[in-house]
């Protein structure tokens, strides 16, 4: 069984632009989670999708969206890219039925200059 | 809202020995889960252990356990036998369970434990 799989591994932009990160899930996972890992800030949750609606989100400002396809995968758009959103994001993954928690994929290495 | 501590930044082990790394955490839900992460340097956020809260038995994951204190809140991870392929950062995390089943809202990690096995 295939993994989270995230796209692009990295991700060079300049402040002000906008940068898109996308995210497939595990076969048969219908919830995909996004979080942003930035230095000496630890994980931070940053949006929750289920069934293709967005169910919850962190405490980030709204140039943070997403959105899920009706094939569950999703991506992350972050607008008017500033310095301190260069971070690991991560993705992850689960499912309602036999939950067994979320699991992560290699993460998106967003760089802004 | 709900808070994981972990109150060990780092610590510092030799191989074959057993570590018990130190989570506790705060809610006021009754159901929900705990985690265990491992992200070694690579970055990749691996599951080592979970936790039902209703469970009253303590998971186990191979050489992995976890000793779940309800009442005290607390959820500790042991690694027996720690390997050199140990080292990593762990990370407790928390998770509210969804009515509809599954996991909800996301995770509340703490600020994590570095995890040094020694040769």
């Amino acid at each position: 069984e295939a993994g989270v799989t995230q796209s692009p591994t990295h991700l060079i932009k300049t402040r002000g632009q906008q940068a898109t990160l996308r995210c497939s899930p595990i076969s048969g996972h219908t919830s995909v989670y996004w979080y942003q890992q930035a230095l000496g800030l630890g994980l931070q949750f940053l949006l929750w999708y289920d069934e293709g609606e967005e169910r919850n989100r962190g405490n980030f400002p709204p140039r943070f969206s997403g959105r899920q396809f009706p094939n569950y995968s999703s991506e992350l758009n972050v607008n008017a890219l500033e310095l301190e959103d260069s971070a690991l994001y991560l993705c992850a993954s689960s499912k309602r039925v036999g939950f067994a928690g979320p699991f992560f994929g290699p993460g998106t290495r967003l760089t802004v200059l | 809202a709900q808070t994981v501590t972990q109150s060990q930044p780092e610590m510092s082990v030799q191989e074959a020995e057993t570590v018990t790394l130190s989570c506790t955490y705060d809610t006021s839900e009754n159901n929900y889960y705990l985690f265990w992460y491992k992200q070694p340097p690579s970055r990749q956020m691996i599951l080592v252990i979970r936790q039902e809260a209703y469970k009253q038995q303590n998971a186990t994951e191979n050489r992995f356990s976890v000793n779940f204190q309800k009442a005290a809140k607390s959820f500790s991870l042991k690694i027996s036998d720690s390997q050199l392929g140990d080292t990593a950062m762990y990370f407790c995390a928390f998770m509210k369970h969804a009515p509809s089943g599954g996991g909800a809202d996301g995770l509340t990690f703490g600020k994590g434990t570095h995890l040094i096995i020694q040769p």
